[in-house]
């Protein structure tokens, strides 16, 4: 257990909705980071988030938006949803975000596997 | 932007034998991770280690940072040790972590 954890472990919806997913990080780590994981793009960084604010983007959808509230816990909202959509969404944590130290280590929840039917 | 490359794409392998894989990456990195991705889809931590040598167990993993290559031992591997064997790297500079393509690695009984 990585001490990340990540709600609902399963969801399945239709083309067009929109869903929220959420991430509590390990205690005491400042530092949110969102990632993709599809058959075909592999493992992608979306987003990240350092103690409340944005502090790097990625190959993000405009139709994707995240958020880190004051408790340091991310949702990551995904809306007009695409069949391409379907894929397992890790959040990650870590206590920092720059330098070269152990501290930068990020660590993975178990995902939320999103289903586009 | 840091390319990852990893090697082999894909192993199998008898229960007990030993195993090497490989991570070359592009630029020098702050952040070099080895994760082991279950059958379950859960990434889990295996080595934290832009430089130098680590053991845990059956496990090692060596980075020599100047030639920018890292590799992974497995030694007497058992069937849970099944799975897809992922490289991470992070840039000087960046704040996201590159993922390689992953190792897929079948242990036979």
């Amino acid at each position: 257990d990585s001490g990340v954890t990540q709600t609902p472990k399963h969801l399945i919806t239709a083309t067009g909705q929109r869903v929220t997913l959420r991430c509590s990080p390990r205690s005491g780590d400042l530092s949110v980071y969102w990632y993709q994981q599809s058959l075909d793009q592999g493992l992608q960084f979306l987003i990240q988030y350092y103690n409340g604010e944005e502090r790097a983007k990625g190959n993000i959808l405009e139709r994707f938006s995240a958020q880190q509230f004051p408790d340091l816990h991310s949702e990551l909202n995904l809306s007009s949803l695409e069949l391409g959509d379907s894929a397992l969404y890790f959040c990650a944590s870590s206590p920092w975000t720059s330098g070269r130290s152990h501290y930068n280590e990020q660590f993975f929840g178990p995902g939320t596997r999103l289903t586009v039917l | 932007g840091i390319q990852v490359e990893q090697s082999p794409p894909d192993l199998i392998l008898q229960e007990g034998a030993n195993s090497t894989l490989r991570c070359n990456f592009s630029d020098s990195v702050n952040n070099l991770q080895w994760f082991h991705q279950n059958p379950w889809g859960q990434l889990i931590n295996l080595f934290y280690i832009p430089s130098g040598t680590k053991q845990n167990g059956r496990l090692s993993a060596t980075t020599v940072a100047t030639e920018r290559y890292s590799l992974l031992y497995i030694s007497s591997s058992q069937t849970t040790d099944s799975g897809v064997y992922f490289c991470a790297a992070r840039g000087r500079g960046a704040q996201k972590l590159v993922f390689g393509q992953g190792t897929r690695l079948t242990i036979n009984p």
